[in-house]
């Protein structure tokens, strides 16, 4: 399809395990983009990266998330020792370049992460 | 730092009838304002955005918003409500980050729910 995927799209974990979540952009955007989803809130940024490189990391809640993208195309965000807190929607989302602050961002189905 | 509110996490209407969803942002600066839609189970979608051109924006399924400065609102209007819009909707500011990209800040959420 044309639009954004992420696989799994449910996962769960036992608390204390590691994960991986995939996200495959919109092929030719430049900028991917992944956001955390709390039951009953909006999304919160995470990380942001332009092509390969992971500009911004802001949004990480701890050293336990890791986001990358190695080819400036498939992304993963890896969440080792799973905490329950940790539950929630990750999403991801691809917009085709990153100079304009308009560009729009298209988002994926998300991943319902759950941690027992 | 920007960021929005939505005054009423739900709202309900009788299909065909109007309605308004409020949001109100703060900004340092001309901010670049979003309307998304998330229906259950799906992926988040853009409804509309206002980037300094108009401040009247038309976006998809009969949905519009005014950008107000002077109020710093971004309420979004529909002149006749129909069943399939029953969803829940995110007021979004966005801001620059490190390179250039775009960081999507979100409000809380609306519940819309839309009764025969």
């Amino acid at each position: 399809g044309a639009g954004v995927s992420q696989s799994p799209r449910y996962k769960v974990a036992k608390r204390g395990q590691d994960v991986a979540l995939r996200c495959d952009p919109i092929s030719g955007h430049v900028s991917l983009f992944w956001y955390q989803q709390a039951l009953g809130q909006g999304p919160e940024f995470l990380t942001y990266f332009q092509n390969e490189a992971q500009l911004d990391k802001s949004g990480l809640p701890s050293d336990r998330f890791f986001a990358e993208r190695p080819e400036g195309s498939v992304s993963t965000l890896k969440i080792q020792r799973t905490q329950q807190e940790d539950s929630a929607v990750y999403l991801c989302a691809s917009s085709l370049g990153g100079r304009t602050s308009g560009s729009e961002q298209f988002f994926g189905p998300g991943t319902r992460l759950t941690v027992l | 730092a920007q960021s929005v509110t939505q005054l009423d996490s739900h709202v309900s209407v009788s299909e065909g009838t109007p309605v308004l969803l409020r949001c109100n942002y703060s900004s340092s600066y001309s901010p670049s304002l979003f309307w998304y839609v998330q229906h259950p189970n799906k992926g988040l979608q853009l409804l509309l955005k206002y980037t300094s051109a108009a401040t009247l924006v038309k976006g998809i399924n009969g949905f519009e918003a005014e950008f107000k400065k002077s109020e710093t609102s971004f309420h979004l209007t529909k002149p006749s409500a129909h069943m399939s819009d029953a969803a829940e909707y995110f007021c979004v500011v966005s801001g620059a980050l490190t390179g250039g990209g775009n960081k999507l800040t979100f409000g809380t959420g609306t519940q819309l729910k839309v009764e025969l």
